[in-house]
């Protein structure tokens, strides 16, 4: 399995334009989950998805940001517009839930507004 | 709600010394509870949980954590550390019935540092 997968590794863009972060979980595994690391707030749950589902998006920090989940083995994190106090690592998490094996994250996404 | 707190932003420690990393939460109900660990540029990886039964568990690489509810801590630690264990560590503890499956709350970390 290549594990949780991310695109792109690496994102440098303008105050005020869109962005996508990209996930695609394990197959199978039917959780997914978007956090956003910093050195001030540390690692910060906004969205879960279980089944597809949004369960809890009260993490989201505002309505610039938005995320889907439209099958099983992709998911989106959208800014629209970005904010340079919107650059961060952005991981992907997915598991099996009901089994206790915890969270297979991905190599995270580096974003960085300018 | 739930919530971690790791103690020690950093911890510095010399090459085959023990380590102790700790971590408390509050939560109203049950909770299952988690290590993970982030080596540089790299997400995260588990080390090691506590879901049920013995509250002492153990990791393949030589970390183990007791989970004491009377004193709702999960603290890591490690007889003898060596350079490879130079990383960041993270606590995280979920509620629900999920087998830990539901969002996981994060401690702020404690960065590992080993002294030659």
């Amino acid at each position: 399995d290549a594990g949780v997968i991310q695109s792109p590794r690496h994102e440098v863009t303008e105050m005020g334009q869109e962005v996508t972060l990209r996930c695609k979980p394990i197959s199978g595994h039917n959780s997914l989950f978007w956090y956003r690391q910093t050195m001030m707030r540390g690692l910060e749950l906004l969205i879960y998805f279980n089944n597809n589902v949004p369960i809890d998006d009260s993490g989201m920090p505002e309505d610039r940001f938005s995320a889907k989940m439209p099958n099983a083995s992709f998911s989106t994190l959208k800014i629209q517009p970005s904010e340079p106090r919107d650059s961060a690592v952005y991981f992907c998490a997915s598991s099996l839930r009901g089994t206790g094996h915890g969270y297979t994250f991905g190599s995270g996404t580096r974003l960085t507004v300018v | 709600a739930q919530s971690v707190t790791q103690l020690d932003s950093q911890v510095p420690v010399f090459e085959e010394a023990p380590v102790e990393l700790r971590c408390n939460y509050s939560s109203s109900v049950s909770v299952y509870l988690f290590w993970y660990v982030q080596y540089p540029n790299q997400g995260l990886q588990l080390l090691l949980k506590y879901l049920s039964g013995s509250t002492l568990v153990e990791s393949i690489n030589g970390f183990e954590a007791e989970f004491n509810k009377s004193q709702t801590s999960f603290h890591l630690r490690k007889p003898s550390v060596h350079i490879s264990d130079t990383a960041e560590y993270f606590c995280a503890v979920s509620e629900g019935s999920g087998g830990g499956a539901d969002g996981l709350t994060f401690g702020k970390g404690t960065h590992l540092i080993i002294q030659p």
